[in-house]
């Protein structure tokens, strides 16, 4: 199984600012997925990334993977309120389609 | 497009008595379920991957008598917590590939909060 170091764990800081999340693995993954959960609901997919290097952008979230698919971030810019909540990424592991979840970081933005 | 619901939301029950979780892909088919459970706080444990029309695969560690999984068809499958025990309460969510779109994405439900008492 591989395994996904993702962190910070906590993090919290006031509206405006900015933060980044990292995951790291030494296994290369096929494609890596970042997800947020609020309380009480499920994970909701907010990107896919699949090609090293590859960067993508959400408003004002940017996604980047790896060149060696083996590491991903997550930026946030000017963070607001709405966007507290647990940020997982998650890898695929080969034909399975089974994902590996890091710890998850949980994010609180304070007005 | 991709939406997964489970049901129920919320359920509680006594000690010794088995639970159903449903889990349906709404509007697309899914060959391949997985049942996952989370603690507060934490991330997501995968118990087991669900497969249409054939025998659940199982995480090490997970006991496949007492969560018993059914894939029945391409839209539904069922998590039974057997002789449910206080330490089985917790948040089970389940998702579903879209084995149509070839990729990795995982859609998930809104989760089902379970409690024994």
């Amino acid at each position: 199984t591989q395994l996904l170091e993702q962190s910070p764990q906590f993090l919290s800081i006031q509206e405006g600012e900015n933060l980044t999340v990292y995951c790291n693995s030494s296994s290369v993954f096929s494609s890596l997925q970042w997800y947020r959960q609020e309380p009480g609901e499920g994970p909701v997919l907010l990107v896919t990334v699949v090609t090293g290097g590859e960067v993508k952008k959400l408003k004002r979230l940017t996604f980047q993977f790896g060149d060696a698919r083996k590491d991903s971030s997550l930026h946030i810019t000017a963070a607001q309120p709405g966007d507290t909540g647990l940020y997982l990424c998650a890898g695929a592991e080969g034909s399975n389609y089974k994902l590996t979840f890091g710890k998850g970081t949980l994010l609180t933005v304070n007005p | 497009g991709a939406v997964v619901s489970q049901h129920p939301s919320r359920v509680i029950c006594k000690s010794g008595t088995s639970v159903k979780i449903e889990c349906r892909s709404l509007d697309f088919q899914a060959t391949t379920m997985f049942w996952y459970r989370q603690f507060p706080k934490q991330s997501l444990m995968l118990m087991a991957t669900s497969n249409e029309g054939s025998k659940a695969t199982y995480e090490q560690g997970v006991e496949k008598d007492k969560f018993l999984i059914n894939h029945a068809s391409l839209t539904l499958s069922t998590l039974t917590v057997t002789s449910a025990h206080p330490e089985d309460s917790s948040f089970y969510i389940c998702s579903a590939r879209d084995h149509t779109g070839g990729g990795y994405e995982q859609y998930f439900g809104p989760g089902t909060r379970l409690t024994v008492t």
